[in-house]
């Protein structure tokens, strides 16, 4: 079993601050996504970044992949009230023969106080 | 906009009761997923189907839950008998799988609460 670590736990920070979140694993990963849970309703994908090292931008949030593809990391600029929410990271693993295994980290906790 | 819906969006329950849950994938997605979120154990993966057929159910309790596609705009998950410790919001997602799985994309839906007195 995969598993991704990720931290800090729980966030609270100002409104323009900016900040980063980690997601950490001991495996190496085809793909790891990012998605954004609001309470009372499923994730929602926000980014899938697939080669290592590669660098994505949404916005304010920059999503990077670590070189060895077993980390990366959410760093968000400017957070705005609106960013608040569970961010959880997935990591992709293809084993062949049509099975595949997407294992969820258990989020970072976001609260951005306006 | 397309959107995967879950039934109910919640359920109180006794101990011993049947539960099912039920969800509609977005047309023309082909493969669904059934997931399990808790504060302990956050999202764990149960079962998921690909063209309705089950590929993993590995995660699922096998002696009480049961997962099923009866068609491709209906997928169930089934709890028999239930309890306590199966408390938890059970989400299902849909995908379109295009060759690797880097290029799939999941939607969850909305989730269904289940709470099992």
């Amino acid at each position: 079993t995969q598993l991704l670590e990720q931290s800090p736990q729980f966030l609270s920070i100002q409104e323009g601050e900016n900040l980063t979140v980690y997601c950490n694993s001991s495996s190496v990963f085809s793909s790891l996504q990012w998605y954004r849970q609001e309470p009372g309703e499923g994730p929602v994908l926000l980014v899938t970044v697939v080669t290592g090292g590669e660098v994505k931008k949404l916005k304010r949030l920059t999503f990077q992949f670590g070189d060895a593809r077993k980390d990366s990391s959410l760093h968000i600029t400017a957070a705005q009230p609106g960013d608040t929410g569970l961010y959880l990271c997935a990591g992709s693993t293809y084993s062949g023969a049509g099975s595949y295994q997407l294992t969820f980290g258990k989020g970072t906790k976001l609260s951005v106080i306006p | 906009d397309a959107r995967v819906t879950q039934t109910p969006r919640h359920k109180v329950t006794e101990m011993g009761q049947e539960v099912t849950m039920r969800c509609q994938p977005i047309l023309g997605h082909n493969t669904v997923f059934w997931y399990r979120q808790t504060m302990m154990q956050g999202l764990e993966l149960l079962a998921y189907f690909r063209n309705r057929a089950p590929l993993d159910d590995s995660g699922m309790p096998k002696d009480r839950f049961s997962a099923e596609m009866p068609d491709a705009t209906l997928a169930t998950l089934k709890i028999q008998p239930s309890e306590p410790r199966d408390s938890a919001v059970y989400f299902c997602a849909s995908g379109l799988r295009d060759g690797l799985p880097t290029n799939e994309k999941l939607f969850f839906g909305s989730g269904t609460q289940l709470s099992v007195l």
